[in-house]
């Protein structure tokens, strides 16, 4: 099976702009959730998204959103860039089963000049 | 809230020295345990996980932890470590029935030295 995958791995913005992030979770997996990591606030919960609805949902503000497609394929918006947006985003999937273990992405690392 | 505190945010070692990641949590209800690895530049990679039923569970790469209610620690440990096991790792919780939202300790990033 196919791991998850996210892209673009890399991304360059400037201060204002707005930016689209895509993660395809593995087949079966219906659950997706993002993350934020940055060497400052470590790995923060942004949002998970469950059958197209999003079920759960961290502090951050809402300049972040997202949204899941009918075959769970989700991306995340983040709008009006800051530069503290910088970081690396992580997107795991899971299953619904006992521990919902989570499998993650390589991420995208987005940096905002 | 739950919450995970990983003590050290560094921990040196020499080659197959035995090396232990220390990892306490703090919830209300029970929770799930799990430990993850992450290498330069890439995402995070499941190490072992604590569900239910025995306390020692074993996970890839020869790693172990132990879960103790009592001290709701989690610790990770290795007999013998490789000079690839240099990485970041970290202890996460989910609540059980919770959804998905993992809650991660702010890492320890292990270096093993020859």
């Amino acid at each position: 099976k196919a791991g998850v995958t996210q892209t673009p791995r890399y991304l360059i913005k400037t201060r204002g702009q707005q930016v689209t992030l895509s993660c395809s979770p593995i087949s079966g997996h219906r659950s997706v959730s993002w993350y934020q990591q940055t060497p400052g606030q470590g790995l923060q919960f942004l949002f998970e998204y469950f059958s197209e609805t999003q079920r759960n949902k961290g502090n951050f503000p809402g300049r972040f959103s997202g949204r899941q497609f009918s075959n769970s394929r989700s991306e995340m918006n983040v709008s009006t860039l800051e530069l503290g947006d910088s970081a690396l985003y992580l997107c795991a999937s899971s299953v619904e089963d006992q521990g919902n273990i989570q499998y993650f992405g390589a991420g995208t690392r987005l940096s905002v000049l | 809230a739950q919450s995970v505190t990983q003590l050290d945010s560094q921990v040196p070692v020499f080659e197959e020295a035995p090396v232990e990641l220390r990892c306490n949590y703090s919830s209300s209800v029970s929770v799930y345990l799990f430990w993850y690895v992450q290498y330069p530049n890439q995402g995070l990679q499941l190490l072992l996980k604590y569900l239910s039923g025995s306390t020692l569970v074993k996970g890839i790469n020869g790693f172990e932890a132990e879960f103790n209610k009592s001290q709701t620690s989690f610790h990770l440990r290795k007999p013998s470590v490789h000079i690839s096991d240099t990485a970041e790792y970290f202890c996460a919780v989910i609540l059980t029935g919770g959804g998905n939202k993992l809650t991660f300790g702010t890492g320890t990033q292990l270096k093993v030295e020859l």
